[in-house]
């Protein structure tokens, strides 16, 4: 069965740019997951998506961030425009009914310069 | 903000059990504890979690205290590719976020 996958693996982008983040978390897993980690700070929880609603989005840190998750299956986090700020690793997670556990995938390393 | 205290760091011997702690003085009846772990650059990992019992799964062991105040997991004959940073989590339901803390850096030392 494959894991949670993740695109790009790194992103480097100017200021001002749009990036847009890919996740496919595993299949029929209806939770999926949206974190990230900035320099030399803990891991934090941006939103949360059961199918294609979102469930809790209280830690997206401004309306720069915009999620979307069509068709319940794979996932979007779009960055307009990118600030300094935003540099960090992005990581995705999903979790199936059932399953205590989420499985998370290696993350997006996104670089604004 | 976590809920749980970990020791910044520690240290093991390869071949030897690492036991890392974590304080939940504040937990509820009804949170479970978690463990996950962050080997560098990949992922964050679930290891065990539970409620009560002690539990035991092919990656490791956890230890709950009766009052359930505090955990130990147990890493039972630590390797290189254990040194990672490990989480421990409180959470009321499987559902939900996880709130990461700065967790325990763990250095297996050959």
């Amino acid at each position: 069965e494959a894991g949670v996958t993740q695109f790009p693996s790194h992103s480097v982008i100017e200021k001002g740019q749009t990036v847009t983040l890919r996740c496919d978390p595993i299949s029929g897993h209806d939770n999926l997951y949206w974190y990230r980690r900035v320099m030399g700070k803990e891991i934090k929880f941006l939103l949360h998506f059961v199918k294609e609603s979102k469930q809790d989005e209280s830690g997206m840190p401004n309306n720069r961030f915009l999620a979307e998750r069509t068709g319940g299956t794979y996932s979007t986090l779009k960055v307009q425009p990118a600030e300094l700020e935003d540099s960090g690793v992005y990581f995705c997670a999903s979790q199936g009914v059932g399953y205590a556990e989420q499985y998370f995938g290696p993350g997006t390393r996104l670089t604004v310069t | 903000d976590a809920k749980t205290t970990q020791p910044p760091s520690m240290d093991c011997a390869e071949g030897r059990a690492a036991n890392l702690p974590c304080n939940h003085s504040t937990i509820s009846g009804n949170e479970y504890v978690y463990w996950y772990r962050q080997i560098h650059s990949q992922g964050p990992q679930y290891i065990i979690h539970g409620l009560k019992n002690n539990e035991t799964n092919e990656m490791a062991s956890l230890i709950i205290t009766e009052d359930r105040k505090s955990s130990t997991l147990i890493l039972p004959h630590a390797t290189l590719r254990d040194t990672a940073v490990y989480y421990c989590i409180v959470s009321v339901t499987s559902y939900d976020k996880v709130i990461f803390g700065p967790g325990t850096s763990l250095s297996v030392i050959p």
